[in-house]
């Protein structure tokens, strides 16, 4: 069975541009969260979708965004980068279930310069 | 708002040796997930255990839920390098959170052969 794969895995952007990761679940999940990691704030929610729909949303500002596909493939958005917004990004799929396991991927590391 | 703490926060030892890491908060949870994450990997969810007092073993680990279902331990025996690793609390507060997972800053594990 493959686990989640994110794309890409490393991308190094300046101030100000924008960036988009994807990310494509485990066959059958209809859940996929999205987590930013620094060393300082640790890991963090972002947002969830469920079966094309935001579920739940994190405390990020309105520059972040993400989308759900029909195939339950996500993407998720980084507009008028910051250098604070360098971290590793992970995305997780689940069965969308309360007390499910989150299956995460390796994720993408985002240096802005 | 819930509060989270894990402790220590970091953690050098020599092989064979024990150690506890715990996740202690302020609220009541529905249930707790221990997840590992090694460097370049996401994180990897090791157990879940739901109902206070309870306690799981994992061959060498042993996870323990609080009677008042507010903190978690996690106990490893006769350490290995295998071990090392960032461990990571996550409580469920119930209800609808599903995808979204509130992480402690982890404990950082490293063994040494």
């Amino acid at each position: 069975k493959a686990g989640v794969t994110q794309t890409p895995r490393y991308l190094i952007k300046t101030r100000g541009q924008q960036v988009t990761l994807s990310c494509s679940p485990i066959s059958g999940h209809r859940s996929v969260s999205w987590y930013q990691q620094t060393p300082g704030q640790g890991l963090q929610f972002l947002f969830e979708y469920f079966s094309e729909t935001q579920r739940n949303k994190g405390n990020f500002p309105g520059r972040f965004s993400g989308r759900q596909f029909s195939n339950s493939r996500s993407e998720m958005n980084v507009s008028t980068l910051e250098l604070g917004d360098s971290a590793l990004y992970l995305c997780a799929s689940s069965l969308g279930l309360d007390t499910g396991e989150l299956f995460f991927g390796e994720g993408s590391r985002l240096t802005v310069l | 708002t819930q509060l989270l703490e894990q402790s220590p926060q970091f953690l050098s030892i020599q092989e064979g040796e024990n150690l506890t890491v715990y996740c202690n908060s302020s609220s009541v949870f529905s249930s707790l997930q221990w997840y590992r994450q090694e460097p370049g990997e996401g994180p990897v969810l090791l157990v879940t255990v739901v109902t206070g007092g309870e306690v799981k073993k994992l061959k060498r680990l042993t996870f323990q839920f609080g009677d008042a279902r507010k903190d978690s331990s996690l106990h490893i025996t006769a350490a290995q390098p295998g071990d090392t690793g960032l461990y990571l609390c996550a409580p469920r507060s119930g209800g609808t959170s599903y995808g979204k997972l509130t992480f402690g800053q982890g404990t950082i594990l490293t063994v040494h052969p």
